[in-house]
């Protein structure tokens, strides 16, 4: 069936420092891809999408490219701040009502 | 408009009380789901309605039932809990299919410890 990984954490940064989050997928025809962003007490909010393959999403400095030959979807921001500290999730659509989440990737940013 | 809102935010029940979660969207989505949150599992799927009217397993239904009550509300029953089912709750809506919008939108969630 379908499903996402991605890289365990925690990971720790220093502030300005840059970040990659690993997600690779598994799905049946062509998945939406998403990454969402939980900041501690709250639930989940869409960070950024991509539908297609080659697509990049972007948000926030964040950036992430739909790979259909590697079946990737690398959460990157060149220069991280103490307010990105947060869990990421990585996850997929591939059609229906579903989505399917990664386990998240929690990050530290230290000043 | 306040997005999604649920209640109540923190509840403890004793193993075999029964409670009912409330979530309300405002969004005039049609689809609504309830997640389970656990440490290193990311989000499990345990009901959805993709439609009014309309309710569907997820990958953990055991426990558990639902109702959709009308297009803006979707509850989560536990009728004797477990302490198994003690966890974070995340109700989220979309626009499903026929609006086209695949994003989804969460409450800020339900903290439930059963002991």
């Amino acid at each position: 069936g379908d499903s996402v990984t991605q890289m365990e954490g925690p990971v720790t940064l220093s502030e300005e420092a840059f970040l990659t989050i690993n997600c690779t997928y598994t799905a049946t025809g062509y998945p939406s891809l998403f990454w969402y962003v939980q900041y501690p007490g709250e639930g989940l909010q869409l960070l950024l999408k991509a539908t297609k393959a080659d697509d990049k999403g972007s948000n926030k400095g964040f950036e992430a490219t739909y790979r259909k030959e590697t079946t990737s979807f690398h959460l990157e921001k060149g220069s991280v701040q103490v307010s990105d500290s947060a869990v990421y999730f990585c996850a997929l659509r591939a059609g229906g009502f579903k989505t399917i989440f990664g386990a998240g990737t929690r990050l530290f940013v230290k000043a | 408009n306040a997005g999604v809102t649920q209640t109540p935010k923190f509840q403890v029940l004793k193993t075999g009380q029964s409670m009912t979660l409330q979530c309300a969207q405002d969004m005039n989505h049609n689809s609504m789901y309830w997640y389970r949150q656990d440490p290193g599992m990311g989000l499990r799927l345990i009901y959805y309605s993709a439609s009014e009217g309309t309710t569907d397993k997820g990958e953990v239904p055991n426990g558990y039932n639902v109702s959709r009550l009308n297009k803006r509300e979707f509850s989560l029953r536990l009728e004797s809990a477990a302490p198994s089912q003690t966890s974070v709750y995340f109700c989220a809506s979309s626009g499903g299919l026929l609006q086209g919008t695949d994003t989804q939108y969460f409450g800020p969630g339900t903290r439930l410890t059963v002991l």
